[in-house]
């Protein structure tokens, strides 16, 4: 399978912590996408990252991307109950179908205020 | 507002009767293409399409059909549903053919089937 693979499965900070989650996948990439989804809605696109790039920020997010290790990791800063929401890691593989994304099993957040 | 509907919403069905999940985008995007979210497996593509009248199997297909006749709608046909085939539907678009853009969710579909 293709599938990436993120961990934690599930994390839990308090308000105001960082949250750092990570996402592996299995072959060269094209781009590395990370999306939001509130409990049982749409999924809500964040951040994308090329294959040549290393760090990207947008707001208090950072991406970090690795090609060499197939990593990358999101990171949230100074976070809210807001924040609270599943996050997917997904990629779009080099020479695989066009916009086809391959989604990552996904990091359950809980922020407690 | 740029967005992509799907309905229904929530669906509980009976096996064996056929049905039909309707996506609509109104963002002129050439590139559509459906999920299913079952827990622990993240999301899977069963059906993509390109563009009007292109339409390709995802990875996980069997079971289910669809149609792309309009640029913007992209029908799920389910012709003989199946209690494995209860899981969340999403339906997807992008801007263009290129590697390097986001993807808009519409907001799911939980099917049923008993």
């Amino acid at each position: 399978s293709q599938q990436g693979e993120e961990d934690p499965q599930a994390l839990s900070i308090q308000e105001g912590e960082n949250a750092t989650m990570n996402c592996s996948y299995k072959t060269s990439i094209n781009n590395l996408q990370w999306y939001r989804q509130n409990s049982g809605r749409g999924l809500v696109h964040l951040i994308l990252i090329r294959s040549n790039e290393r760090e990207k920020h947008s707001g208090r997010l950072r991406v970090t991307l690795d090609t060499s290790k197939k990593s990358s990791s999101l990171l949230i800063t100074a976070s809210r109950a807001a924040d609270t929401a599943s996050y997917f890691c997904a990629t779009v593989y080099y020479g695989g179908a066009t916009n086809k994304l391959i989604f990552g099993t996904g990091t359950l957040l809980a922020v407690q205020p | 507002e740029a967005q992509v509907t799907q309905n229904p919403r929530y669906l509980i069905t009976v096996t064996g009767k056929k049905l039909t999940v309707t996506c609509s985008q109104n963002m002129n995007h050439e590139y559509m293409s459906w999920y299913r979210q079952d827990p622990g497996l993240g999301l899977r593509q069963i059906y993509y399409s390109m563009n009007v009248e292109v339409t390709d199997k995802g990875d996980v297909p069997e079971g289910y059909k669809v149609s792309r006749k309009e640029k913007r709608n992209f029908p799920l046909i389910l012709e003989s549903p199946s209690p494995n085939q209860t899981s969340l539907y999403f339906c997807a678009s992008s801007p263009t053919r290129g590697v390097n853009t986001e993807a808009f969710f519409g907001q799911g579909t939980r099917l049923t089937v008993v």
